[in-house]
């Protein structure tokens, strides 16, 4: 079936800018994460949305990340104003639920370049 | 928070040899651990995990095992080919649904 998805796979803007990263879960998903991943890092977590409660945003590096989702479905990630250090891969995941049986998803991600 | 480390960042070794990756953590709340590997410019995918309630578990040439009193969980490449070469990173959390705390990744070459 058809795995995670994201969009776009490349963003290159200027800084000061606003981007949206946008993330399809696997289908019937219930849990999405956002994650950062810098050049030669390891993943940063961002942000968690579990079915309809509020999103656990605490991984949110500053007030110009915030992130979106419509139900169980699609999720959006917001950077305002970006930064140069802002550049790095955007990877989503999703999980059937949060249990402890659940294993995450990942989507390839959104390389995103700041100028 | 959790906090994980993992060691080494590194990691050469002759095809046929055997790789061992290393990761501690520091909440004693976490019960679920696994690991990842990421080929250069995929997405990361889930190569085995454990839950606090074993102590080993081994999937053909690659095992992982855990030491919850120390705070630390290894993985273990048997037999390793070229084609495990790849980042690989561990992370921990309450369980496998909720957020996962990563390690810095090991870059690992198997060298033919």
């Amino acid at each position: 079936g058809a795995g995670v998805s994201q969009s776009p796979s490349n963003k290159v803007t200027e800084k000061g800018k606003d981007v949206e990263l946008r993330c399809d879960p696997i289908s019937g998903h219930t849990a999405l994460y956002w994650y950062r991943q810098r050049l030669g890092q390891g993943l940063e977590f961002l942000i968690y949305f579990q079915g309809n409660s509020a999103p656990d945003k605490s991984g949110l590096p500053s007030d110009r990340f915030s992130a979106e989702r419509t139900g169980e479905s699609v999720s959006t990630l917001t950077i305002q104003r970006t930064q140069q250090e802002d550049s790095a891969v955007y990877l989503c995941a999703s999980s059937l639920s949060a249990s402890a049986s659940n294993e995450q998803f990942f989507g390839p991600g959104t390389r995103l370049t700041v100028l | 928070g959790e906090n994980v480390e993992q060691h080494p960042s590194t990691l050469s070794v002759q095809e046929g040899d055997s790789a061992v990756i290393k990761c501690t953590y520091s909440d004693s709340a976490s019960n679920y651990f696994p690991w990842y590997k990421q080929e250069l410019g995929k997405r990361p995918q889930l190569i085995i995990d454990i839950r606090s309630n074993v102590g080993e578990k081994k999937d053909q040439r690659i095992a992982v095992t855990l030491n919850k009193t120390a705070k630390h969980f290894s993985l273990h490449i048997t037999e390793t080919q070229p084609e495990d070469s790849a980042v690989y990173f561990c992370a921990a959390g309450p369980n496998a649904g909720n957020m996962l705390t990563f390690g810095g990744g090991t870059r690992l070459m198997v060298k033919p």
